[in-house]
């Protein structure tokens, strides 16, 4: 069974870093494609940044984009994404998700099969 | 504003049928594949149908979906008070290069 942990979540003021780890476990980690969701409290899904297996390619949300910084540790298992800052309109919980394939998208194909419990970014002074 | 437009939210009686659409563009549904996701109070997302209109091991066939053009349709038939939920349509945006949601829906069974 494959199962995605998030941590690094926490209290941060605004204009404040924070670096969010996910640890994959059950599945071959280099082979799929990886992704960051969150919710704002009350709110819909908002897809934040994505990246395929092996790291060669890179997206993000307009709304991050130039703050938040995703990576990932092949031989750890593990999906970073380093958020520079930060405002009150980040305030979320944000969710790792596994990809269907190692691509983004994958000859059209694209959907969210994995998704973790999340963990709970809060930007307040 | 969300990528996907849905309606925010349906309501119908146990026993009955639903429909929830999602309406996109010619760069997201028009190109891609469309998925629908489940997220029941206080847990996270779960993936109900992919490929427009294929259910994982363990979702059972009264969710299906289908898509036609630049929009998509999940339908649930036979409802339960289990079914209460948001609904979101998802699916990737060819031109802006992102994953797209749609706003959600919440399900209530009356």
């Amino acid at each position: 069974e494959v199962q995605l942990l998030e941590s690094g979540g926490g209290l941060v003021q605004p204009g404040g870093s924070l670096r969010l780890s996910c640890t994959a476990s059950g599945v071959t980690f280099l082979s799929f494609a990886m992704t960051w969701v969150r919710q704002a409290p009350g709110k819909g899904l908002e897809w934040v940044s994505g990246i395929s297996g092996r790291g060669g390619a890179i997206y993000y949300a307009e709304s991050v984009r130039g703050r938040f910084t995703v990576s990932r540790d092949n031989s750890k298992n593990t999906l970073y994404l380093q958020m520079n800052n930060l405002r009150a309109e980040d305030m979320a919980v944000y969710y790792c998700v596994k990809i269907n394939s190692k691509n983004l998208p994958d000859d059209n194909h694209y959907y969210m099969d994995v998704w973790g419990k999340g963990t709970t970014v809060t930007v307040s002074s | 504003q969300s990528v996907l437009t849905q309606p925010p939210s349906v309501s119908a009686a146990p026993g009955q049928k639903v429909t929830i659409s999602c309406s996109g563009s010619s760069s997201n549904i028009g190109d891609n594949y469309v998925s629908w996701y489940q997220q029941l109070p206080g847990k996270a997302p779960k993936l109900l149908i992919f490929d427009n209109n294929k259910r994982p091991s363990g979702i059972p066939d009264r969710f299906s979906g289908s898509k036609s053009d630049t929009s998509a349709t999940l339908g649930i038939t036979g409802l339960q008070t289990g079914d209460e939920a948001d609904y979101y349509c998802g699916t990737w945006d060819s031109s802006l290069s992102v994953g797209v949601f749609g706003g959600g829906t919440t399900l209530t069974v009356l």
